[in-house]
């Protein structure tokens, strides 16, 4: 059975920075084709996805967020890390973490997800 | 990379059959078969529903069909049931980043 949790802070200022784990089980990061992606939701609003890491240590951005995240992997803790700088009240939003299985095809798609955590900015 | 078109709302009665559309471009959608779809209940993660334009996950109920003709995505559900109500997105892979739709309404009257 995958699992995965986000974890992180509730609140942060502007200006900060703001540091996101996933903690997944049931599946190892050494696993070729495994990757994990974050995905975001603003409260009422549509899903964006963010950055992905695959088993490779391969790493992908957002375009339009890739200046401000890093997205990292503990392969050993089965933990992946997302780094995103300078936190504005229009980052608000629900942050998950989700993973895609091993695929022969190109491409990904998120097969298991957590639970979401939301994330507030504000002064 | 622009968000993928859905209507904001679709709805339907018990029984019937609903579609929701998906239009991107040649660059994304009309460009390959990596098309995905998710359900999303209020206050909880999405669920993968389709992937490939038209294949369902294991677990997946066959009222859940997907297809793509040009640069549109569609999502049919049929047989609509009452816990069909939710949010569906629409997805698309495009070498090395992903975008997702804005999201549709599905309300079961």
């Amino acid at each position: 059975q995958v699992t995965l949790r986000e974890s992180g802070p509730v609140l942060l200022k502007p200006t900060q920075t703001l540091t996101l784990t996933c903690t997944f089980s049931g599946v190892s990061l050494r696993t070729s084709g495994v990757c994990v992606s974050w995905i975001r939701q603003p409260p009422g609003k549509a899903l964006e996805w963010l950055a992905l890491i695959d088993w490779d240590d391969d790493k992908f951005y957002s375009t339009s967020l890739k200046t401000r995240l890093t997205i990292s992997k503990d392969t050993s803790k089965n933990q992946v890390v997302l780094i995103m700088t300078n936190m504005d009240p229009v980052d608000t939003a629900t942050y998950y973490c989700a993973l895609s299985r091993p695929r022969l095809l190109p491409g990904w798609y998120f097969d298991y997800w957590g639970q979401g955590t939301l994330i507030t900015v504000s002064s | 990379q622009s968000a993928l078109t859905q209507p904001a709302s679709v709805s339907g009665s018990p029984g019937q059959s609903i579609t929701i559309s998906c239009t991107g471009t040649s660059s994304d959608i009309g460009g390959h078969d990596y098309v995905s779809w998710y359900q999303q209940y209020p206050g909880k993660a999405p669920q993968l529903v389709i992937y490939d334009v038209s294949n369902r996950p294991s677990g997946v109920s066959n009222r859940f069909s997907g297809s793509k003709s040009g640069n549109t995505a569609s999502l049919t559900i049929s047989g609509l049931q009452a816990e069909d109500e939710a949010d569906y997105y629409c997805s698309s892979y495009i070498t090395t980043t992903t975008v997702f739709g804005g999201g549709t309404k599905l309300t079961v009257l």
